[in-house]
């Protein structure tokens, strides 16, 4: 079945700092990709729809210019996270869509720690 | 008012039980249902999927939907602790586009 692969799982960084989340799609071609922000105990909230060689589009109240998203290839979309800060501390999945199978295939998700 | 409603739980039931987790939706143009599981600090992966109304079994899981009451629904039988997860319910007007998500039922299954 379709794979996502999404690195790193975990990470621990400095208040003002960048952090990049990679989501790799590795046995199929994802034109588009999701990602998702997800709080304790909460469902999955839809941060952003990447779309390979264009901008990604941004759903209300995220900012684009703190969560940068490039899908440069077919198989891979990154999620940038600029000038983090504590309240940016969160678990972060993407997701792509595979034309051959049904529904969406999750990365394994990224916990953000910003201290 | 949400556009998919799910209790969050959390649901506790003995190892061997019957589960029935619940969604419901008010957007009648969702023709595309899903269920999927989480594990702690994971990322959810698909258990079922279902086009418009009816049932769908695969193993000890059955899921429902009922288009005419806007409610789906995700039976679990003979419910093992392994099944101890969230369970979120997904839905979309077509297939793999702009989908929403329920806020997951946090299910505990004991020895």
């Amino acid at each position: 079945g379709a794979v996502v692969s999404q690195h790193p799982s975990r990470v621990i960084c400095k208040s003002g700092t960048s952090v990049k989340i990679e989501c790799r799609s590795l046995d199929f071609q994802a034109t588009t990709m999701f990602w998702y922000r997800q709080f304790p105990k909460q469902s999955l909230m839809l941060m952003a729809t990447s779309n390979e060689g264009s901008k990604a589009t941004y759903e209300q109240g995220v900012e684009k210019d703190k969560f940068l998203i490039n899908h440069a290839s077919l198989t891979l979309s990154t999620l940038t996270v600029t000038s983090a800060h504590p309240e940016d501390s969160s678990f972060y999945i993407c997701s792509a869509s595979d034309t051959g199978n049904y529904g969406y295939t999750f990365g394994s998700g990224t916990r953000l720690t910003v201290v | 008012q949400k556009e998919v409603e799910q209790d969050p739980g959390p649901l506790s039931v003995p190892e061997g039980a019957i589960v029935s987790l619940n969604c419901t939706y008010s957007n009648s143009a969702f023709q595309y249902f899903m269920w999927y599981r989480q594990y702690s600090r994971k990322g959810p992966e698909l258990l079922m999927y279902t086009y418009s109304s009816g049932n769908k079994e695969d193993g000890r899981f059955t899921a429902q939907v009922d288009k005419s009451s806007k409610y789906i629904s995700l039976f679990i039988r003979d419910s093992q602790p392994s099944d101890s997860a969230t369970y979120l319910c997904a839905m979309s007007k077509m297939d793999n586009n702009d989908m929403r998500f329920g806020a997951g039922t946090r299910l505990t299954v004991k020895p």
